[in-house]
């Protein structure tokens, strides 16, 4: 299996745009969480579905983020409109079981100017 | 060592010394802790795990200990070689290893030198 899959890498984007992050989770995983990486605050779980349903957005941090799973082998994340302060490196992870390990993308690295 | 919730420590070793990453773990009723490697670019890799009832768990190359009385753990990386230069996260869980319910540390970065 390939592991998460992650796109785009990388993202630079002007204040105000909209920014869509993906995910492409591993086959047969049931639980999917994204995550945001900065040096000041390190990783937060931002939201986490299980079979494709959102069960805990207490991580977004405001109404501009917004996230979805149409189908249990893809997830958007979207900053609407973006800010500077959303740089930072977001992660998908994915697992079996929600109690299982969890395997981590490369992750997407956005700035925002 | 590293404190859940603080600055990113660097810890600087000898390749073939071993090395030892510590942790404070902030809440007394988590019963599962995980250590993560991460290097640069790259996404979290589980290294070893410890549920609450255990104080030590061996696996290859790497020990990890806990001492529930203090709130501490520790990584212990034997024979330290270039490969294992990165980020080390401890994160702690209550009920499990679920990347939902999990609070990561900020984190050491391990430099292995020549």
């Amino acid at each position: 299996d390939a592991g998460v899959i992650q796109s785009p890498r990388h993202e630079v984007t002007e204040m105000g745009q909209e920014v869509t992050l993906r995910c492409k989770p591993i086959s047969g995983h049931n639980s999917l969480f994204w995550y945001r990486q900065t040096m000041m605050r390190g990783l937060e779980l931002l939201i986490y579905f299980n079979n494709n349903v959102p069960i805990d957005d207490s991580g977004m941090p405001e109404d501009r983020f917004s996230a979805k799973m149409p189908n249990a082998s893809f997830s958007t994340l979207k900053i609407q409109p973006s800010e500077p302060r959303d740089s930072a490196v977001y992660f998908c992870a994915s697992s079996v079981l929600k109690d299982s390990e969890a395997f981590f993308g490369q992750g997407t690295r956005l700035t925002v100017v | 060592g590293e404190s859940v919730g603080l600055h990113l420590p660097t810890l600087s070793v000898q390749e073939g010394d071993n090395s030892i990453i510590n942790c404070a773990y902030s809440n007394s009723a988590s019963d599962y802790f995980i250590w993560y490697k991460q290097e640069s670019g790259k996404g979290p890799q589980f290294i070893i795990d410890i549920r609450s009832n255990m104080d030590k768990r061996q696996g290859q190359r790497v020990t990890v200990l806990l001492n529930k009385t203090v709130k501490h753990l520790s990584l212990q990386i034997a024979a330290t070689q270039p490969g294992d230069s990165a980020v080390y996260f401890c994160a702690e869980n209550i009920g499990g290893g679920g990347a939902d319910g999990l609070t990561f540390g900020k984190g050491t970065h391990l430099i292995i030198q020549p």
